[in-house]
């Protein structure tokens, strides 16, 4: 089992919809919970970060942790062209700085 | 603010080679980790510095070291290249080390191994 798993995709949605993307993971130390943005031939761009258990709300983006069910999630609402990219989820655990990530879910929005 | 400044940022080398790759992070942040990005294996953790130490190390062979200056600026070498080495090498800094710090990448070097 990966210790950090996300649906590969490709994921297509319609412009103007919600974009859900779905990572879980494997080690109940995780402590620290990212949500990365990575554009073909582009490094990482950190999207959002999330702690604690719940909903986090930073414009258009919406992250989702359960860490008893040990699955985050990315909510990408009124989804633009521009969200066209990869979606890579990262984890920590605590006291340590490696972060684990994901295959990553290519999300392809469409006009 | 500048964000994380890595060189170079495109290089070919040929197998049996070395290559070091430098990196600058964030003006204050005083940890760095280098990561290797392939289509295969995905994103890796490669190692981490902070302080001039490395805090810890990825699954990687001896080949790959790397060291931080006093001023937080790190380099990575990778030595006796082989084709499989092929990749996007990511530097990211974040202000300490430990779960919680927010951790910025930069543009990365993309390594090309003939």
């Amino acid at each position: 089992q990966k210790e950090v798993e996300q649906n590969s995709g490709p994921l297509s949605v319609p412009e103007g919809a919600i974009a859900s993307l779905n990572c879980t993971y494997s080690d109940r130390v995780s402590q620290s919970f990212f949500w990365y943005r990575q554009y073909s031939g582009k490094s990482p761009e950190l999207i959002m970060s999330i702690y604690s258990n719940g909903d986090k709300e930073d414009g258009r983006f919406t992250a989702q942790l359960n860490k008893a069910s040990q699955y985050v999630s990315l909510l990408i609402r009124d989804s633009q062209p521009s969200d066209s990219a990869t979606y890579l989820c990262a984890v920590n655990r605590q006291g340590a700085q490696k972060l684990v990530f994901g295959q990553g879910t290519r999300l392809t929005i469409n006009p | 603010k500048a964000g994380v400044t890595q060189t170079p940022r495109y290089l070919i080398k040929t197998r049996g080679q070395q290559v070091t790759l430098s990196c600058s992070p964030i003006s204050g942040h005083r940890s760095v980790s280098w990561y290797q990005q392939t289509p295969g294996q995905g994103l890796q953790f490669l190692f981490e510095y902070f302080s001039e130490t490395q805090r810890n190390k990825g699954n990687f062979p001896g080949r790959f070291s790397g060291r931080q200056f006093s001023n937080s600026r790190s380099e990575m070498n990778v030595s006796t290249l082989e084709l499989g080495d092929s990749a996007l090498y990511l530097c990211a800094s974040s202000l300490f080390s430990g779960s919680g710090n927010t951790i910025y990448f930069g543009e990365g070097s993309w390594l090309t191994v003939v």
